[in-house]
């Protein structure tokens, strides 16, 4: 079946680099992609979403990359600090249909 | 209110007992969602309910598991005859169906321990 991924389960950096957290989705009729930051105990929290009719949107500190023609999906993170530090998850959907994530990425911030 | 709250936030019951775990939506939000999350891994999608619509249910993994809604408002998530591979924690979320975007939130979820 198709499912979205993650290329890396763990990536650790320096406070006040910048972060890249990748995802890999297969199903190519997804439109809609958010990222999503999980702290320990908490449920997951909406960071910034992208339509598959754009392959960039940028937030506060954060950007979201789309490649359709790969199927990939990228958050940057900005002068990273240690309150970046948690799971993040990419997630697709299609249409009004269930939303499905990805295994999560651990973000860990060196001070 | 004014985020998703689910109860109980931890519940421990012993092995064949039923549990019940419950989500309260954002008042007015449409859709909501059930998700299971095993340590240290992914959210598996449960069940998905929208509006009057009949429940797309393709997520849950037997028949011990059922969730309903009621009103279009609380839901409820039944265990039956509990195993310790159900403990997990269970997240739920909300959405409006006119924005189906970011008005996805999700409660802090409710860690199940079957021993």
């Amino acid at each position: 079946g198709e499912s979205v991924g993650l290329h890396l389960p763990t990536l650790s950096v320096q406070e006040g680099d910048n972060s890249i957290i990748n995802c890999a989705y297969s199903n190519s009729a997804s439109d809609y992609f958010i990222w999503y930051k999980q702290e320990s105990g908490k449920g997951p929290q909406f960071i910034i979403d992208i339509r598959s009719n754009m392959d960039k949107r940028q937030g506060q500190r954060v950007t979201v990359l789309l490649n359709k023609t790969v199927k990939h999906l990228s958050l940057q993170i900005a002068a990273t600090q240690p309150g970046d530090s948690a799971v993040y998850f990419c997630a697709e959907k299609l249409g009004n249909n269930d939303m499905r994530f990805g295994a999560g990425t651990r973000l860990t911030v060196k001070p | 209110g004014a985020g998703v709250s689910q109860s109980p936030s931890n519940k421990v019951t012993e092995k064949g007992k039923d549990v019940e775990l419950r989500c309260d939506p954002i008042s007015g939000h449409t859709a909501l969602y059930w998700y299971r999350q095993s340590l240290g891994q992914g959210l598996e999608f449960l069940i998905y309910f929208q509006g009057n619509s009949a429940p797309d249910k393709s997520g849950l993994p037997s028949d011990r598991f059922s969730a309903e809604r009621t009103g279009g408002s609380v839901s409820t998530l039944t265990i039956q005859r509990t195993q310790q591979e159900d403990s997990a924690v269970y997240l739920c979320a909300s959405s409006s169906y006119d924005r189906g975007n970011n008005g996805y939130t999700f409660g802090s979820g409710t860690r199940l321990t079957v021993v």
